[in-house]
């Protein structure tokens, strides 16, 4: 399996601009998460979609940031308009029910999209 | 509300020096405790899982255990190859998504 995908991994832009981030999770996995990563507040949850729904997005800092899982293999997050402050590394992961177990915490994680706003 | 606190933030350890690293963790009622190696520039990647107080798991040069209150990663004569942060997180009942801590930056130095 080709693990969780992301992109762009790198994307510099200007305050004010739109930004688009994407992930195609792993096949068969029917969790998605988007954390963030920055030095100051480690890993943070933004939004987790379950079956393609969102589930819980108190996380997502304010109305400039939007998710949406239009099918089981693709996600987008996107912030518009961006600002300096959200500048970090944006991660996708993904995780599957198991039988007799339900969800577990072992998530498989992406290679991030590190975004800069200048 | 969940929280997760890591210490030491960094530590720098000679081949072969062991040592442990502590994650302290506040939730009600913990569903599960997880263990992640971070590499630069890469996302994090699985450890393990602790679910009760008194389990431990290992993995080579690696073991973990769980209290009620706080989770310890044990680095047995560790190798430069094991250098990298390793973030702790917790899973609430009734929450799918984990709560991370800020993570340990370890350094072993040939």
């Amino acid at each position: 399996d080709a693990g969780v995908i992301q992109s762009p991994r790198h994307e510099v832009t200007e305050m004010g601009q739109e930004v688009t981030l994407r992930c195609k999770p792993i096949s068969g996995h029917n969790s998605l998460f988007w954390y963030r990563q920055t030095m100051m507040r480690g890993l943070e949850l933004l939004i987790y979609f379950n079956n393609n729904v969102p589930i819980d997005d108190s996380g997502m800092p304010e109305d400039r940031f939007s998710a949406k899982m239009p099918n089981a293999s693709f996600s987008t997050l996107k912030i518009q308009p961006s600002e300096p402050r959200d500048s970090a590394v944006y991660f996708c992961a993904s995780n599957r029910r198991i039988r007799d177990r339900g969800f577990t915490g072992e998530l498989f994680f992406g290679e991030g999209s590190r975004l800069t706003v200048l | 509300e969940d929280q997760v606190t890591q210490s030491p933030e960094a530590l720098r350890l000679q081949e072969g020096e062991s040592s442990s690293l502590n994650c302290s963790y506040t939730v009600s009622g913990l569903r599960g405790l997880f263990w992640y190696r971070q590499d630069p520039g890469k996302g994090p990647e699985f450890l393990f899982t602790l679910y009760s107080a008194g389990e431990e798991k290992e993995k080579e040069r690696l073991k973990a255990t769980l209290t009620k209150k706080e989770s310890f990663l044990h680095i047995t004569a560790p190798k430069p190859e094991d250098s990298a942060t390793y973030l702790c997180a917790v899973q609430a009942p009734g929450r799918r998504a984990l709560t991370f801590g800020s993570g340990t930056r370890l350094q072993v130095q040939p």
